[in-house]
């Protein structure tokens, strides 16, 4: 019973250098989403999915792009990394969007931007 | 828009007593109220959700209660032990799916 999957756990990136931070559930959840937590901030909403091929921006959804295939997977892409996306980030899903259901998350990916 | 205060910020207690976390939010047409618990360098893991229509929910030692009305909803943990030792962060949506608004946390650190 994996839950919600992410990866890498730990990233260290150059300012400008790309990457994607993975997630995958398998709880067959409509709705997925990724947060990051930064100190003194709380948790605030990058980019959520309501289901395979939809997606809408949250709160801080500049310098990242997100897209979903797939049901399981919602994959986060960082374009152009800068200092200020250091941070701990976290995927989370839920059957219902988070409206009445239950949201579970991963255990974060913590990437640093050098 | 939807403000989530979570007071005490840091909370301090022995082993064996018993305590309560305050979850206070300032629109009280949601749908529901989650708490979770972070423990260092973890994700959140789900504690309790209470559905609107609720006015309280158990698990164990932990019960949540919602007052809709007033805004506020409280974590009891009774008889605490070390392990519970960790943030505790309360999540409200409200009028949709990117609407999802979570506490700043209760550290909470139990002596033994």
């Amino acid at each position: 019973n994996a839950g919600v999957t992410q990866t890498p756990k730990f990233q260290v990136l150059k300012t400008g250098q790309s990457m994607t931070l993975q997630c995958a559930q398998d709880m067959n959840h409509e709705y997925m989403s990724w947060y990051r937590q930064d100190p003194g901030m709380g948790l605030r909403l990058i980019h959520y999915s309501v289901g395979a091929g939809i997606t809408d921006q949250g709160e801080v959804p500049n310098g990242y792009n997100v897209s979903r295939s797939t049901t399981e997977d919602f994959p986060l892409r960082l374009l152009s990394a800068a200092p200020s996306q250091t941070s701990v980030y976290f995927c989370a899903s839920g059957q219902r969007g988070g409206v009445s259901g239950e949201l579970f998350f991963g255990e974060g990916s913590r990437l640093t931007v050098l | 828009k939807q403000e989530v205060t979570q007071i005490p910020a840091a909370l301090s207690v022995p082993e064996g007593e018993n305590l309560v976390l305050n979850c206070s939010f300032t629109d009280s047409a949601i749908y529901n109220l989650q708490w979770f618990r972070q423990d260092p360098g973890k994700g959140l893991t789900s504690l309790l959700l209470i559905q609107s229509s609720q006015r309280e929910q158990t698990s164990g030692r932990l019960n949540a209660s919602l007052d809709k009305s007033s805004g506020r909803s409280t974590l009891y943990i009774a008889a605490s032990q070390p392990g519970d030792s960790a943030t505790y962060l309360c999540a409200v949506p409200n009028g949709g799916y990117q609407k999802v608004t979570f506490g700043t946390g209760t550290k909470l650190q139990v002596i033994p």
